[in-house]
């Protein structure tokens, strides 16, 4: 079956640095999404990592690494405004999404 | 502001009763999506259309139907509520890029 696993809650403190990881056993791969829900809202686009590496926008960075089935987004500089659910899914060989449960990420001051 | 538009953003239903949920894109996206998000899950696909004219089933398509009779307009119907369809519901299109634009959601209380 297909799965995407990431941390159900972390808990982070303004102005430092968190990692929230994705790992995924999909049937075929073609790019990975991150996206930020605040609660009662609707997802937002974040960054879309198709090949291995990182990619850097602002404050948050994705990093993919498709042979270990492994994906993190790092956020920088933390604001109490990042305090939101982040969804990591990817998409398989139908070019359809299969989506985490989301990450609860609650910063505190 | 261009995006989609979902119409109830609220709703409690009685069950039994049949229910259709709008939604409206003006960005001309060919694709569009309706997920159901119950918490603890992930987002799940209920039913998607490639393009107008067609339509297909996704993970649980069960006690819904879609229809696409135009590029923008991708109404969802609930034929027979239950209470497992209490949920919120998001609307969603997307271009060639593969990213996802959501609408603000409709939150569906089956009583």
């Amino acid at each position: 079956g297909q799965n995407i696993d990431q941390p159900t809650e972390m808990t982070a403190t303004e102005g430092a640095i968190v990692q929230i990881n994705c790992t995924y056993q999909t049937s075929g791969f073609n790019g990975l999404f991150w996206y930020q829900q605040h609660a009662g809202e609707a997802p937002t686009f974040l960054s879309y990592n198709v090949l291995d590496g990182l990619e850097e926008k602002g404050r948050f960075s994705s990093f993919l690494s498709r042979s270990k089935g492994y994906s993190y987004l790092l956020l920088k500089e933390l604001q109490m405004k990042d305090s939101a659910s982040y969804l990591c899914a990817v998409m398989d060989s139908n070019y359809q999404l299969i989506w985490g449960a989301g990450t609860k990420l609650i910063i505190k001051p | 502001i261009a995006g989609i538009t979902q119409a109830p953003t609220s709703q409690i239903l009685a069950a039994g009763r049949r229910m259709t949920l709008r939604c409206t894109q003006d960005m001309r996206h060919n694709a569009m999506y309706w997920y159901r998000q119950d918490l603890g899950l992930g987002l799940r696909l209920i039913h998607y259309s490639n393009t107008a004219g067609t339509t297909g089933k996704g993970e649980v398509p069960d006690g819904y139907s879609v229809s696409r009779a135009n590029t923008d307009d991708f109404p969802l119907t609930l034929a027979s509520a239950v209470p497992s369809q209490t949920s919120v519901y998001f609307c969603a299109s997307s271009d060639n890029t593969g990213e996802l634009f959501f609408g603000e959601g409709s939150r569906l209380t089956v009583l």
